[in-house]
């Protein structure tokens, strides 16, 4: 079974300040992994993803996220937040094998807010 | 490339009726899911098809709930009966999976903006 643990419901930040967004999964298969931001109101749009390759992967708006397979975690970070990154962000999870291959698991997410 | 696209935006109903809503995926998307999202959670997995055939549904999916894809393009999700704890975000994605170069299927899972369904 997969199961996604956000382990902050709301991260307040200044704009301009570093922010990280904690993500950590657990799975009896190897997964890929994936960050979604929700504005109000919206449906999803993929920020950025891991399926192979290099464990530290670029995103859009100048987000970026490390996979650690050995603690489990895929967090989210960017050095310089602007107020148009608040917004609800979503970890997921998808394994790569087994006989639920289709479905993505996610986190319960974690509310942005940035603060001029 | 115009994106998940679903209909209707917003949808409210009394408890008891019927509602359909439909999502056309990204074209030559051959899966296209469904997801429900209650208020302060993530998507919850409803189910899923690969071009016409449902290839497996969430026990979430109760008997008041159907999906079809009839031709592999379009799909609709229809609540039967609806009652109040319905009333959610419904969110449809598409995608595409292709092997990689060591045969393991990727995929990424496009979004919709979703149907929003309140039962009163």
């Amino acid at each position: 079974a997969q199961s996604v643990t956000q382990l902050d419901s709301q991260v307040p930040v200044f704009e301009e300040a570093p922010v990280e967004l904690r993500c950590n999964y657990s799975s009896s298969v190897s997964v890929y992994l994936f960050w979604y931001v929700q504005y109000p109101n919206q449906g999803l749009q993929l920020l950025l993803k891991y399926l192979s390759g290099s464990t530290l992967v670029k995103g859009i708006n100048g987000f970026e996220a490390e996979f650690n397979k050995s603690q489990t975690s895929f967090h989210l970070r960017k050095p310089s937040v602007h107020i148009s990154d608040t917004a609800e962000y979503f970890c997921a999870v998808k394994p790569d094998r087994g006989s639920t291959l289709g479905r993505l698991y996610f986190g319960r997410g974690t509310q942005l807010t940035v603060w001029p | 490339d115009t994106g998940v696209s679903q209909d209707p935006r917003h949808k409210i109903t009394k408890r008891g009726q019927n509602v359909t809503f439909r999502c056309d995926p990204i074209s030559e998307h051959n899966r296209l899911y469904w997801y429900r999202q209650t208020l302060g959670q993530g998507p919850e997995f409803l189910t899923y098809f690969q071009n016409e055939a449902q290839l497996e549904k969430s026990r979430l999916l109760s008997d008041r709930f159907s999906a079809e894809r009839p031709k592999g393009s379009f799909s609709t999700l229809e609540i039967q009966r609806t009652e109040q704890g319905d009333s959610a975000m419904y969110l449809c994605a598409s995608s595409s999976p292709a092997p990689d170069r060591t045969g393991r299927l990727q995929e990424t899972q496009y979004f919709g903006p979703g149907t929003r369904l309140l039962v009163l």
